[in-house]
């Protein structure tokens, strides 16, 4: 069975600081990875995915993230924050192919502090 | 425009009593999603059907059920069965099979008195 851990649950940080948000996930065969961001009283909706080809994959926003397989990693990160960033976050994984099913981790509560 | 509707975007319903949640979508996408959102504990599969007429149980599916007898539509009946119905509840969609993403719907906040 597939799984995602985001480790972690609260971030509060100062405009103009670096974010990392870390996510592993959990699963044998060919995934694919995305950070969804849940700004307050919107809908969830994607920030970026990774399905192939390079590791760092760049999203809206100023967002990235880095695929990394021997660690089952997928962090999301952005060099410097806006009070505009304060939202939910969450990872997700689906497995390639097949019946595909789309995993979601507990999900990131981040607050910038203007 | 195309989208996912959920509807009602609240609704109350007394304990024992059945109720089902609407989600369409004109998306023209086979994969539909039902997620159960609380508060520190993120989003959790209840449903999901790759095609119509049929659907798999998530990781949270006791006291729900699921049709999918069109591809625009997959309602969710919260029974008197599910032991903690009140939450918020979000349906998805996406293209099945590949690299997709899901589309999300507004959500459902149902309270159950």
């Amino acid at each position: 069975a597939q799984s995602v851990s985001q480790h972690n649950h609260h971030v509060i940080l100062s405009e103009a600081a670096s974010l990392e948000l870390g996510c592993n996930y959990s699963y044998g065969g060919t995934v694919n990875l995305f950070w969804y961001v849940q700004y307050p009283g919107q809908h969830l909706q994607l920030l970026l995915k990774y399905f192939s080809g390079d590791p760092l994959v760049k999203g809206i926003k100023g967002f990235e993230a880095e695929f990394i397989k021997s660690k089952f990693s997928f962090n999301l990160r952005k060099p410097s924050v806006q009070w505009s960033d304060t939202a939910e976050y969450f990872c997700a994984v689906s497995n390639s192919g097949g019946y595909q099913k789309v995993t979601f981790g507990i999900g990131t509560k981040l607050q910038v502090i203007p | 425009d195309g989208g996912i509707t959920q509807s009602p975007k609240y609704l109350f319903r007394k304990e024992g009593q059945n109720v089902t949640l609407s989600c369409e979508q004109n998306l023209n996408h086979d994969a539909m999603y039902w997620y159960r959102q609380d508060p520190g504990q993120g989003l959790r599969l209840i449903y999901y059907s790759q095609i119509v007429n049929d659907f798999q149980k998530g990781d949270i599916a006791e006291g729900y059920s699921v049709s999918r007898e069109k591809k625009e539509s997959f309602p969710l009946t919260v029974t008197s069965a599910q032991k903690n119905p009140t939450a918020f509840y979000l349906c998805a969609s996406s293209i099945a099979g590949g690299v997709t993403e899901a589309f999300f719907g507004q959500g459902t906040r149902l309270t159950v008195v």
